[in-house]
């Protein structure tokens, strides 16, 4: 089967770093995605990883491991602005049909 | 640069009568999403297609679902007849990628803005 999870909410501090996980089960694997979605709005692309190890992007970071079907996405240096579901999706074999978690909702406060 | 532009924004219909929503994805893309989204299920990926062709459909829920794209800039998704259980934001995407992204440019799924339905 398939089946991605991730953390339903998360609360955090302005300022702080924050690390949201999702593990992964798929049937074939052909990268990982991060999205952002704000409440009312389309979700955003944040990150993609297809090889293991850390890619960072400003303030934001995602890591992947394929042998433990396991991604973490880091936001460092929280902004308000950042409160909003992330969301963790898998592409699978062939590389379009692309299975998205639940998200997880991330509260940042003053 | 236009987005992925839908229509409409907001439905609100009776169950039971016929609903479509429609999609103008980004010039050159040639791949073509929809999109389901609910508070219990997420985000479902209901059908997609490349160069106007229906390429799965596996996640359309049923028959009173029906997806088409007559040519490159337009598609349609249409229910009927509508049930209070089809509420939910309709997202329609569009792409021109391959795997694995090589480019730091390279995009994946574009979205539009989202139709939310609700059916009384």
């Amino acid at each position: 089967g398939q089946n991605i999870d991730q953390p339903t909410e998360m609360t955090a501090t302005e300022g702080a770093i924050v690390q949201i996980n999702c593990t992964y089960q798929t049937s074939g694997f052909n990268g990982l995605f991060w999205y952002q979605q704000h409440a009312g709005e389309a979700p955003t692309f944040l990150s993609y990883n297809v090889l293991d190890g850390l890619e960072e992007k400003g303030r934001f970071s995602s890591f992947l491991s394929r042998s433990k079907g396991y991604s973490y996405l880091l936001l460092k240096e929280l902004q308000m602005k950042d409160s909003a579901s992330y969301l963790c999706a898998v592409s699978n074999t062939g590389g379009f049909k692309t299975i998205f978690g639940a998200g997880t909702r991330l509260f940042v406060k003053a | 640069d236009a987005g992925v532009i839908q229509s409409p924004r907001h439905e609100v219909t009776e169950m039971g009568q016929e609903v479509t929503l429609r999609c103008k994805p980004i010039s050159g893309h040639d791949y073509l999403f929809w999109y389901r989204q609910t508070m219990m299920r997420g985000l479902e990926l209901l059908i997609y297609f490349n160069n106007n062709v229906p390429i799965d459909d596996s996640g359309m829920p049923e028959d009173r679902f029906s997806a088409k794209m007559p040519n490159a800039s337009f598609s349609t998704l249409k229910i009927q007849p509508s049930e209070p259980r089809d509420s939910a934001v309709y997202f329609c995407a569009s792409s021109l990628y391959t795997f694995p992204m090589t480019g730091d440019g390279d995009q994946p799924q574009h979205f539009g803005d989202g139709t939310r339905l609700s059916i009384l």
